[in-house]
């Protein structure tokens, strides 16, 4: 059973399209984390969540506790933003665990 | 302010042998938590530290163990290596603990590539 469900696993789009990755969990938590990761390794936090919404230039992202669900849009997509997106979350429960969903990769094609 | 630094990058092991990572925080975080990750597993957490001490756990055998200086660096050791401990090792600092509430955001450093064969 995974804790933090992401969907789509992969994700084409057109430069210029509006992107949105969901992220479902099933704990209780006190954080919901976007981060980026691009070929070679390296992690980027994007965004830090526990409600409501946050903006980062083209990128949004939402929580909603009660529904226990996530989503990352990003607006006017570039072939800059193709990395993989990884969903994690920060349980209440079991010793504050950090659970990751198993990652959408994004290609942005020019 | 200089990023996260884990070192070594690199690093090629036996079956059998021991490993230590190496971690230092960005100047003036005092957490540092460590993860795997596996093609097969993905991203797992293994630990976290806090002003010296092992605030949280994953669910990883106890050849994985760490530990935290007074200046915040931090070490990862695994002992008794297997080959499915092939992964990137990395490690992220956080101004306080991020496991907790309020949780802190976590900057990652670039990860140690670690094969065993």
């Amino acid at each position: 059973k995974n804790e933090v469900e992401q969907s789509p696993q992969n994700l084409t789009a057109q430069e210029g399209e509006f992107i949105t990755i969901n992220c479902s969990y099933s704990v209780g938590i006190s954080a919901l984390h976007w981060l980026q990761q691009h070929p070679g390794g390296g992690i980027v936090s994007l965004f830090m969540l526990s409600s409501g919404k946050k903006k980062h230039g083209r990128l949004i992202a939402t929580i909603n506790i009660q529904e226990k669900h996530s989503s990352l849009h990003i607006t006017a997509s570039h072939p800059r933003d193709s990395a993989v997106y990884i969903c994690a979350v920060r349980s209440t429960n079991t010793g504050n665990q950090f659970y990751f969903g198993t990652g959408t990769s994004l290609t942005v094609i020019p | 302010k200089a990023g996260v630094t884990q070192t070594p990058r690199y690093l090629i092991k036996t079956r059998g042998q021991q490993v230590t990572l190496s971690c230092s925080p960005i100047s003036g975080h005092r957490s540092v938590s460590w993860y795997q990750q596996t093609p097969g597993q993905g991203l797992q957490f293994l630990f976290e530290y806090f002003s010296e001490t092992q605030r949280n756990k994953g669910n990883f055998p106890g050849r994985f163990s760490g530990r935290q200086f007074s200046n915040s660096r931090s070490e990862m050791n695994v002992s008794t290596l297997e080959l499915g401990d092939s992964a990137l090792y990395l490690c992220a600092s956080s101004f306080g603990l991020a496991g907790g509430t309020p949780s802190y955001e976590q900057y990652f450093g670039p990860g140690t590539r670690l094969t065993v064969t």
